[in-house]
Formats: C-alpha cells, structure tokens, sequence
C-alpha cells in the first residue's frame, strides 16, 4: 500500500512562532486532506488539497504532487492550535476503492503560553 | 452545513453486553465510514458503504456488525468485546463519485471502554 510519513513527529512552539510540517507520500494520490485533531478527538478537517496552495486564516498548505509531498505553514501559533495534525491521502488500491484515506503517524503539536 | 454526529459520545460495556454506535449524517452524501483510533496512533478503516451497501470490510472481526438503514444512518452493532476493542470509534462522509475520491467529513467520536 502506499506510505504516509509525516515530519516533525512533535513539535513545541512559543504562542506566536511560526512552524512548517511536511507530509510525503511514496505513490500518486487522488486527494489529500489535513486535519487538526483536537485533545477531545474531534478531527477537524482543515485543507482539502490534492494539488496547489491554499489558505485559511493563519494556515496555509501546499501540495506539490508531481513531488509527491505537502506542506502545512502556521503562523503567529496560539495555544488552541495544539493537539495532533494528520496528513491523509486517498488513492486506489487493487481492488478499485475509491474511499481509501490512508493517514500519516500525526505531528503532535504544543504551543506554550 | 458540514456536520456528522455521533452517539454516545462515551460508552462503558462489559464484554457480554451488546451495544450500539450510531452516526448520523445530512449533508446528502452517499459514501459513510466506520474507523476505529487507538490512543497515539491514527485513524484506521473498518467499513466503508457506498450507496447504503457495504462496499468495504478492512477484515474486521466479526464482533463489530455494521448496518447502514438509510443514506443518512450508519450504525455500529458490538457483541462480545474483547478489552483490546477499547479506542474512540469515529464516523465519517463523503460524496460518492464512481472512480473518483471527496472530502471526508469526521464525526466527533465514540469513546469505548471495554471491561
């Protein structure tokens, strides 16, 4: 199947840093998601983004598929943005799925006061 | 609106109890998914339904027995839990579109203790 390695595994941050994580993935993909799982468990879907840049408030992503990797920018951190960040694709394995989401490990975050 | 809902939101069962998961939907889609997430370690598959039939079962022991009643309802019927069955059991929703992958939606998550 296909391999969804995530960098760095945790990361502390200072309220007000900001910080890159990177999602790489070993085969083509269909679609790419980042989600922010928060301390309750509820993932929340933050960028659906098989290809190209986007924005959202203080975060930004950017997937570069032909490279094979995403990546997840940040800015000016604050306590609430703690809690894990999966990376997660879908592709098609052989037997035809569409709806195969496999996740990365996660990036566990902290953003100290 | 982008929301799947999920009940109980903590569920306690001894092993020979049966109980039940249920997730919700009103978003229309017509894809629904059932993974299971143990602590520090990401979300796995269990089941996918497409169009309110079970379309994939990641081997997934028979204890767990899924039903999909309407497009809008996926449940979760457990009997005979093991200890080891104890994570947070999220749902999740997407569009389906023959051949090509949507954004998945996530509920917020059944807390399991099996004892």
């Amino acid at each position: 199947g296909i391999q969804v390695e995530q960098s760095p595994p945790d990361l502390i941050l200072q309220e007000g840093a900001n910080s890159t994580l990177r999602c790489n993935f070993s085969d083509s993909v269909n679609n790419l998601q980042w989600f922010h799982q928060n301390p309750w468990g509820q993932l929340i879907n933050l960028f659906y983004i098989p290809s190209g840049t986007k924005q959202n408030g203080r975060l930004s992503a950017t997937t570069v598929a032909t490279e094979r990797y995403s990546l997840l920018y940040i800015s000016s951190s604050q306590t609430t943005d703690s809690g894990v960040y999966f990376c997660a694709v879908t592709y098609s394995p052989a037997y035809g799925s569409w709806g195969k989401l496999q996740f990365g490990a996660g990036t566990q975050v902290v953003v100290t006061p | 609106d982008t929301e799947v809902t999920q009940t109980p939101k903590h569920l306690v069962m001894g092993m020979t109890n049966k109980k039940s998961l249920k997730c919700e939907q009103h978003m229309g889609h017509r894809a629904m998914y059932w993974y299971k997430q143990k602590a520090k370690k990401p979300p796995e598959l269990m089941f996918v339904y497409s169009y309110e039939k079970l379309s994939i079962n990641e081997s997934v022991p028979s204890r767990f027995s899924p039903e999909c009643p309407n497009s809008s309802l996926l449940n979760l019927h457990l009997h005979a839990l093991q200890p080891e069955d104890s994570a947070l059991y999220l749902c999740a929703s997407s569009q389906a579109t023959s051949g090509v992958s949507y954004e998945q939606y996530f509920g917020p998550g059944t807390r399991l203790t099996v004892t």
